[in-house]
């Protein structure tokens, strides 16, 4: 059974980065059927898709347009987890981050991580 | 305009069937989507309740009742989520998901009251 497991501190200041890290058990970063997202949750913004890390004989990244210039999303295949950066941040990036597996053809999302609240706060 | 459009609240009867929406933006042709669909419970992540792109192309996500079905609406450039029999447990938001311009798009959710 594959479980994912989020930790990183649930607050951040104005204009610094916030970063989150998501441990994999039951698969790999390195499979070559999954992708690992992120994705975040606010009441004003609802569901939003962050971005991707994934290996098909290289890795490869996708993005959100809405956030691509402050993302960064990296696998770390000696610990089996994954990250999130996600810099400059503003209240407005206040929300619930999750990580999820994305995988199966066609895709679906699962599982998710147990989401973290990240306030954006002075 | 958004790209997935969803109303915002549906209420339903116990026992009734509910016909959610999820509008793809004008500028977009629903039938070369797979729409997938998530609910989403208080305090829980989204869960997987299906994908599909037509009859021959649909998919149940494990353990998810028949009672939950996809389908399109042409005409109106929708993806629909089908919930018969309502059941109280059924009482969630309900998110649609397309795989748009190299980006996962979720449409804002549409919360199903059950009354």
């Amino acid at each position: 059974q594959v479980q994912l497991q989020q930790s990183g501190p649930g607050l951040a200041k104005p204009s610094q980065t916030l970063s989150l890290t998501c441990a994999i058990s039951g698969d790999s970063v390195s499979s070559n059927s999954a992708a690992w997202n992120w994705i975040r949750q606010s009441p004003s913004r609802g569901l939003e898709w962050l971005g991707r890390t994934y290996y098909r004989s290289k890795w490869y990244n996708d993005y959100a347009v809405s956030v691509q210039s402050r993302i960064t999303i990296n696998p770390d295949t000696s610990k089996n987890h994954f990250s999130l950066q996600l810099n400059s941040v503003t209240p407005e990036d206040t929300a619930i981050y999750y990580c999820l597996r994305e995988t199966g053809n066609p895709s679906r999302f699962d599982p998710w991580g147990q989401g973290t609240l990240v306030t954006v706060s002075s | 305009q958004a790209v997935l459009t969803q109303p915002s609240s549906l209420s339903a009867s116990p026992g009734a069937s509910a016909s959610l929406t999820c509008t793809l933006h004008s500028g977009f042709n629903v039938g070369t989507y797979r729409i997938y669909w998530y609910q989403q419970k208080p305090e829980s992540p989204p869960q997987f309740l299906l994908g599909y792109k037509s009859d021959s192309d649909k998919y149940q996500g494990s353990g998810v009742p028949s009672r939950f079905s996809g389908s399109k609406d042409a005409s109106a450039n929708a993806g629909i989520l089908l919930i018969s029999g309502l059941q109280s447990e059924d009482e969630a938001d309900y998110y649609c998901l397309i795989w748009h311009s190299s980006a996962w798009v979720f449409g804002g959710g549409t919360k199903l009251t059950v009354l």
